[in-house]
């Protein structure tokens, strides 16, 4: 159980156009779900939270309109990377948790979206 | 002082070794302790998560917490060639934090 799949695995675009990843829990619902930027080498850096139905709450340092988040539904999250560029070139992986209560439900992460900007 | 320490490795051992990764961390109001498992180009995978003090075992992997010293730390025993990967830990308590991660490569 709890298998979050994101999509597309990997992507390829030239400089200016916008990319949207998808992310969905298949057997779980999720009241959150969280957006990582991770670099080679290096350890998962928190970008966002998204709240289905509310507005997601932003790390500081990340563009709230470079990044745009929808979380529509309680499975479906979606980062919009608007207008990249290379240096937005990275490893975007998202993660949702099960909103199921009676305690803390740890995070599932999906495969990773790698984003390459020409 | 980082929140959470965790060596980043490499670390490299032979198959059958039994493999110890351990984290520190400086926040006592973590209460959740969890360990993954990251392969080249992939998600991290939750392996084990605890509550407070105390062992876990599954399978191979057993982890342990010691909140007195602050100080978690997963085995792996008769370690193979598949558990190369990098394993993440992380600490729950409002907001998750995570380790460095520790690159782990078993030699068959």
């Amino acid at each position: 159980g709890a298998v979050v799949s994101q999509h597309p695995s990997w992507v390829i675009c030239k400089s200016g156009t916008s990319v949207k990843i998808e992310c969905r829990s298949l057997d779980f619902q999720a009241t959150t779900m969280f957006w990582y930027r991770q670099f080679p080498k290096q350890s998962l850096m928190l970008m966002a939270t998204s709240n289905e139905g509310s507005k997601a709450t932003y790390e500081q340092g990340v563009e709230k309109d470079k990044f745009l988040i929808n979380h529509a539904s309680l499975t479906l999250s979606t980062l919009t990377v608007t207008s990249a560029h290379p240096e937005d070139s990275s490893f975007y992986i998202c993660s949702a948790r099960d909103r199921r209560t009676g305690g803390y439900q740890p995070q599932h992460f999906g495969d990773g979206t790698r984003l390459s900007i020409l | 002082q980082k929140e959470v320490e965790q060596d980043p490795g490499p670390l490299s051992v032979p198959e059958g070794a039994i493999v110890s990764l351990n984290c520190t961390y400086s926040n006592s109001a973590f209460q959740y302790f969890m360990w993954y498992r990251q392969y080249s180009r992939k998600g991290p995978e939750l392996l084990m998560y605890t509550y407070s003090s105390g062992n876990k075992e599954d399978g191979r992997f057993t982890a342990q917490v010691d909140k007195s010293s602050k100080y978690i730390s997963l085995f792996i025993r008769d370690s193979q060639p598949s558990d190369s990967a990098t394993y993440l830990c992380a600490m729950y308590d409002n907001d998750m934090r995570f380790g460095a991660g520790t690159r782990l490569t078993v030699k068959p």
